[in-house]
């Protein structure tokens, strides 16, 4: 089982959409999630941090954390072509270590 | 506030030639990780450095070496070039436990 899964996409979304992209993770012990966005040709990019249950929401993204389900997401609202790119899972499981999961490529149709 | 910079930006390295990419992290930051970035494999951890010390080393040969200077800047070596070591190394700098890291442009490294 690897440690942080994603569905690799590509997910498809209309402008002015609703994107939700799921994360689960197999260490119970984990600490800290975060989400990237990587455009093609460039490296990841911070796009939030959640450390504890419930949501947090940063402009139109929405990162939710269920511990117990060991289960993270992130909601892009009014989705815009500009957010076409693949979105890591990123957790911190301890032991000085980010595990990523292999990404989900998003595609927003204009 | 400078972003992380890697250097260089490309290399294109001969198979059993050795190569070394360098990191400068975001200033303050003194955890400095690598990753290598394959399409197949994702992101794959290699190292974490903290005030020169290698905290955790990734599931990678012990061709792949690294350090960390007492400014926190870093250095990774790859020596014996392999045909599959062609990739995207990727140097991120935090300020540690359990922060969030912050990614250079990467460093694209083709063995031929």
């Amino acid at each position: 089982q690897k440690e942080v899964e994603q569905n690799s996409g590509p997910l498809s979304v209309p402008e002015g959409a609703i994107a939700s992209l799921n994360c689960t993770y197999s260490d119970r012990g984990s600490q800290s999630f975060f989400w990237y966005r990587q455009y093609s040709g460039k490296s990841p990019e911070l796009i939030m941090s959640i450390y504890s249950n419930g949501d947090k929401e940063d402009g139109r993204f929405t990162a939710q954390l269920n511990k117990a389900s060991q289960y993270v997401s992130l909601l892009i609202r009014d989705s815009q072509p500009s957010d076409s790119a693949t979105y890591l899972c990123a957790v911190y499981t301890g032991g000085f270590k980010t595990i990523f999961g292999a990404g989900t490529r998003l595609f927003v149709k204009a | 506030k400078a972003g992380v910079t890697q250097t260089p930006r490309y290399l294109i390295k001969t198979r059993g030639q050795q190569v070394t990419l360098s990191c400068s992290p975001i200033s303050g930051h003194r955890s400095v990780s690598w990753y290598q970035q394959t399409p197949g494999q994702g992101l794959q951890f290699l190292f974490e450095y903290f005030s020169e010390t290698q905290r955790n080393k990734g599931n990678f040969p012990g061709r792949f070496s690294g350090r960390q200077f007492s400014n926190s800047r870093s250095e990774m070596n790859v020596s014996t070039l392999e045909l599959g070591d062609s990739a995207l190394y990727l140097c991120a700098s935090s300020l540690g436990f359990n922060s969030p890291l912050h990614f250079g442009n990467g460093t694209r490294l083709t063995v031929t």
